[in-house]
C-alpha cells in the first residue's frame, strides 16, 4: 500500500499558486518524498523530491514540515498544461527499492 | 544523457494472442528496471523489477511474464492474453538511488 494520502481531486485559478498537500505521517528517517504528474496518456515525469529541507526546481517548490510528516507541493504560476494527476511517494534510498503509487490528486487548472 | 524507448506506442491484439513489449533504455549502465500497468482510470501497479540480467522480481500473479535479456533492455510477455491485459504499461529505470523516470508508455487494447 502507498504510504501517502492525498485528496482525490482539486481545482486552481489559471496564473494562480497551486498548493497540493500530501501526509505521509509513518515517513522513516531515510525515506524522501518525491513528486511526479502525469498528463493524460503519458508516462509520468518527475517533478522534485527532498528529504528535510524545502527544495525548489524550475518546476516547482516542495515544502516539507520540521516533523516530516507532511509536504506540500506548490505550482508558483499554473497553467492549464499543469493540468494532471499528482502523486506524492515516500521511498527509501535502497538500491533495490520499489516506488509504491497512490491514487494522486488530480488537479484541474481553470480558466 | 538518458532516455527511455518503449514500443509499440498503442497495440490492439485479440484475447489468446501473445504479446511482447518491449523497454530500452540508453545512457545508463546496470539501471533497475521496471514494468508498471495502469488500468483505465486507476492508479500505477508495479509488476515486476529488475536489479541485474536474467533477474526478475514479481509484484503479483498475473497472466504476464517479464524478461532481461541484456542489461538496458527489459520485455513484458504473454502466451495469452486475456482481456484483463488492457490498459497503459509502462517501463522506468533508476539508476541506484537516483530519481526512477518512466517511458512513454503503451497502450495495449485486447478485444
Amino acid at each position: 500500500d502507498a504510504k501517502t494520502t492525498q485528496p482525490t481531486s482539486m481545482d486552481c485559478a489559471e496564473g494562480r499558486a497551486a498548493n497540493l498537500p500530501c501526509n505521509h505521517s509513518t515517513i522513516s528517517g531515510n525515506e524522501y518524498v518525491y513528486w511526479y504528474r502525469q498528463i493524460h496518456s503519458q508516462g509520468p515525469q518527475y517533478i522534485i523530491h527532498g528529504l528535510k529541507n524545502n527544495e525548489t526546481n524550475e518546476m516547482a517548490s516542495l515544502i516539507i514540515t520540521e516533523d516530516r510528516k507532511s509536504s506540500t507541493l506548490i505550482l508558483p504560476h499554473a497553467t492549464l498544461r499543469d493540468t494532471a494527476v499528482y502523486y506524492c511517494i515516500v521511498r527509501a534510498i535502497n538500491r533495490d527499492d520499489k516506488i509504491i503509487f497512490g491514487k494522486g490528486t488530480r488537479l484541474h487548472i481553470l480558466p | 544523457s538518458q532516455t527511455i524507448h518503449q514500443w509499440p506506442a498503442t497495440l490492439v491484439q485479440p484475447v489468446g494472442s501473445p504479446l511482447s513489449l518491449e523497454c530500452t533504455v540508453e545512457g545508463t549502465s546496470n539501471p533497475n528496471l521496471y514494468w508498471y500497468r495502469q488500468a483505465a482510470g486507476r492508479g500505477l501497479q508495479l509488476l515486476f523489477y529488475s536489479v541485474g540480467i536474467g533477474q526478475i522480481s514479481s509484484e503479483v500473479p498475473q497472466n504476464l511474464s517479464a524478461s532481461r535479456p541484456q542489461d538496458r533492455q527489459f520485455i513484458l510477455s504473454s502466451k495469452k492474453l486475456l482481456l484483463s491485459d488492457s490498459g497503459f504499461y509502462l517501463c522506468a529505470w533508476r539508476q541506484g538511488q537516483e530519481t526512477q523516470y518512466f517511458g512513454p508508455g503503451t497502450r495495449l487494447l485486447v478485444l
